[in-house]
C-alpha cells in the first residue's frame, strides 16, 4: 500500500496567519492526490482534487500544489471557519489511502 | 441537489449482523463509483472499499477484504455495508462518498456518515 505522511499532524494558528500542510508519499503518485476539510460532527469536504485544482465552491485561498512524492495545502489567509482536520488521499492506486490528518486550531 | 444520505445510527451487541444503506439522488447513481470510509473515535479517514453500481464490481482495501461486505442495488439507487458477525472494534462513524471521474477520481459527495455502537 502507499503510505501517506502528513506534517505537522498538528498546528496552532492565528487568524490572518499563513498556513502550509504537507502530505508526503511513499511512492509516486504523479498528481492524483485531494485534499479534505473535516470539522468536529460532518463529514469531510473535498478541497483539492488532482493536487492543485480547486473544488467547486472552495474559497481562493484554498491551493494545492505538489507532483511525484511531495504535496502541500496552503491556507492563504486562515479565517475562523478554516480550524478543523484536513487530509489527503491518494487516488492513484488501490487501495487509495489518506493521510493521518493535520488538525489546525486557534493559538 | 446531488446528495448521498444514509440510514441512522446503530446500538448492537458483538456477534450481531448488520446492513447499513446510502441512497444517492441529483445524479446517475449507476455511473459512479461508491465508496465507503470508516472513521473511529478520534481517529482518522480510512477507505474500506467500492463498488460500482452499474454492474455492482467490488474491491476491498486488504485491512477489510473478508471483514465486511459491500452490494448495491442500482434500481432504488442504494449501496450496502454489511457486517455478518459484529465486534466491538466496528464502532466508528462510516461514510459513503461518491467517487467522481470529473475531479480525478476524488470523493466529492459525502453521505452524514452512520454511527454504530457495538456493545455488550
Amino acid at each position: 500500500d502507499i503510505q501517506l505522511t502528513q506534517s505537522p499532524s498538528s498546528l496552532s494558528a492565528s487568524v490572518g496567519d499563513r498556513v502550509t500542510i504537507t502530505c508526503r508519499a511513499s511512492q509516486p503518485i504523479t498528481n492524483f492526490l485531494s485534499w479534505f476539510q473535516q470539522k468536529p460532527g460532518n463529514a469531510p469536504k473535498l478541497l483539492i482534487y488532482a493536487a492543485s485544482y480547486l473544488q467547486s465552491g472552495v474559497p481562493s485561498r484554498f491551493s494545492g500544489s505538489g507532483s511525484g512524492t511531495d504535496f502541500t495545502l496552503t491556507i492563504g489567509s486562515l479565517q475562523p471557519e478554516d480550524f478543523a482536520t484536513y487530509y489527503c488521499q491518494q487516488t492513484n492506486t488501490p487501495p487509495r489511502t489518506f493521510g493521518q490528518g493535520t488538525k489546525v486550531d486557534f493559538k | 441537489e446531488v446528495q448521498l444520505v444514509q440510514s441512522g445510527a446503530e446500538v448492537k451487541k458483538p456477534g450481531e449482523s448488520l446492513k447499513i444503506a446510502c441512497e444517492g439522488s441529483g445524479y446517475n447513481f449507476s455511473t459512479d463509483w461508491i465508496g465507503w470510509v470508516r472513521q473511529m473515535p478520534g481517529k482518522g479517514l480510512e477507505l474500506m472499499g467500492a463498488i460500482y453500481p452499474g454492474d455492482s464490481d467490488t474491491t476491498y482495501s486488504p485491512s477489510f477484504q473478508g471483514q465486511v461486505s459491500i452490494s448495491a442495488d442500482k434500481s432504488i439507487s442504494t449501496a450496502y455495508l454489511q457486517w455478518s458477525s459484529l465486534r466491538a472494534s466496528d464502532t466508528a462513524i462510516y461514510y459513503c462518498a461518491r467517487q467522481n471521474g470529473y475531479v480525478a477520481d476524488s470523493f466529492d459527495i459525502w453521505g452524514q456518515g452512520t454511527m454504530v455502537t457495538v456493545s455488550s
